[in-house]
């Protein structure tokens, strides 16, 4: 079955390092994105991807980095400049030419300070 | 830039009852797309309706449908025959048809709980 894969669902991270989030999926969708979910505040965009060794940066990217190196998997890299990295974020990918589709999500990770 | 907002953040609603959840947002363009999520205590996001704003007619996918009113930019979703598997945290969202916006990114409102009584 086609879908995205993200991976760990849970994560632990220590001040001053940096942790990486897994999204891989296998639907051959060339769109990609990385989101921050916050009580209260929704979804926030972070990154990006449109195509293969291109992404760009959404509202909240300070602190985060990512590649794309292939189609199929989308890495997101939460550094330790990110101040309050605690949250729920979301991987999701979508068909770049078919925008009335919406996203495919994957089921997230949760990523807290200790 | 679009906006939505949700102004609801927690609803109830009785089992077999109906409920409407509200949603604004706010565009210049007059082509887009709009979407309700689910996201029931798994986290799961799931799909719940889809409209497209170039059609006047209210989009409905079995006991969900949408009431929308352009000229107002309102989306809301009215779930009929509530059920215990429909409480989750529901989302409204927005996405333009111009696919080099932002790479077609959705931009979501900020959610409404929704609790189903017994």
């Amino acid at each position: 079955d086609g879908g995205i894969t993200q991976s760990p669902k849970y994560l632990f991270r220590k001040e001053g390092q940096n942790v990486t989030l897994s999204c891989e999926q296998n639907l051959n969708h060339d769109a990609m994105y990385w989101y921050r979910q916050d009580p209260g505040q929704g979804l926030r965009l972070i990154y990006y991807s449109q195509i293969v060794n291109d992404f760009q940066k959404g509202d909240i990217a300070e602190g985060y980095s990512v590649s794309r190196e292939k189609k199929e998997s989308f890495p997101l890299t939460v550094t330790s400049a990110q101040k309050n990295p605690t949250a729920f974020y979301l991987c999701a990918s979508s068909s770049r030419t078919g925008n009335r589709y919406g996203y495919t999500f994957g089921s997230g990770t949760r990523l807290t300070v200790v | 830039a679009q906006t939505v907002t949700q102004s609801q953040p927690e609803m109830s609603v009785q089992e077999a009852e109906t409920v409407t959840l509200s949603c604004t947002y706010d565009t210049s363009e007059s082509d887009y797309y709009l979407f309700w999520y689910k996201q029931p205590p798994s986290r799961q996001m799931i799909l719940v309706i889809r409209q497209e704003a170039y059609k006047q007619q209210n989009a409905t996918e079995n006991r969900f449908s949408v009431n929308f009113q352009k000229a107002a930019k309102s989306f809301s979703l009215k779930i009929s025959d509530s059920q215990l598997g429909d409480a989750a945290m529901y989302f409204c969202a927005y996405r333009s048809t111009l696919i080099y916006n932002q790479g077609g990114k959705l931009i979501f409102g900020q959610g409404t709980e929704l609790s189903v009584k017994p």
